[in-house]
């Protein structure tokens, strides 16, 4: 089974600052996707961002970024210009074809974000 | 209701009941999913179905017995649990199974205690 590794079980950053968060992964395959997910505290698991491996170009979705090494198997989330709302639960996940499509979860990492 | 809704919130059993968790899509999705969410762990995959169909069972107890009447609905039934099974269950769902790239709809989970 493909391993990711989260490996900041918590992270601060103060409002309006930028923080990322790691994450690293094993796997052999060529096809496939990564992605990070919020959880809330009490509040619905959602998607952030997703990164399909052949995209060379880091995905972005407004405040939020990846940047995305192959090679080093490394898929960091930025958070800019954070926000109160930023503070939760963030899983970094991969998906492959070959394997099972099951989503591989890393442990997590709990964002703290302080006015 | 939107989304992917779950119920009970909350559920207290002794290791001789029997209970059962639900979980209900409004998206019109094709894949349903079961994980289980436990401190300091990754999430762990128990069951998929597929149109209905079970496609993966990560090798779960027998305690465990899911149900998939419809597309739209998915059970997990629970008998002479273990305290170690008290965890966060998650019920997710996707548009389509085979397909890695797409996300994942979760629900608000399950909080399992058992005594």
């Amino acid at each position: 089974a493909q391993t990711v590794t989260q490996s900041q079980p918590e992270m601060s950053v103060q409002e309006a600052e930028t923080v990322t968060l790691s994450c690293t992964y094993d796997t052999s395959e060529s096809d496939y996707y990564l992605f990070w997910y919020k959880q809330p505290p009490s509040r619905q698991m959602i998607l952030v961002i997703r990164q399909e491996a052949y995209k060379q170009q880091n995905a972005t979705e407004n405040r939020f970024s990846v940047n995305f090494q192959k090679a080093a198997k490394s898929f960091s989330l930025k958070i800019s210009d954070s926000q109160l709302g930023d503070a939760a639960m963030y899983f970094c996940a991969y998906r492959g074809s070959n394997s099972g499509y099951a989503l591989n979860f890393g442990k997590g990492t709990s964002l703290l974000v302080t006015p | 209701e939107t989304g992917v809704t779950q119920t009970p919130r909350h559920l207290v059993m002794g290791m001789t009941n029997k209970k059962s968790l639900k979980c209900e899509q409004h998206l019109g999705h094709n894949a349903m999913y079961w994980y289980k969410q436990s401190a300091k762990k990754p999430l762990e995959l128990m069951f998929v179905y597929s149109l209905e169909e079970r496609v993966e069972n990560n090798s779960v107890p027998s305690r465990f017995s899911p149900e998939c009447p419809n597309s739209s609905h998915l059970f997990l039934h629970l008998h002479t649990l273990q305290p170690e099974d008290s965890a966060l269950y998650l019920c997710a769902s996707s548009q389509e199974y085979a397909g890695i790239g797409y996300e994942q709809y979760f629900g608000p989970g399950t909080r399992l205690t058992v005594t």
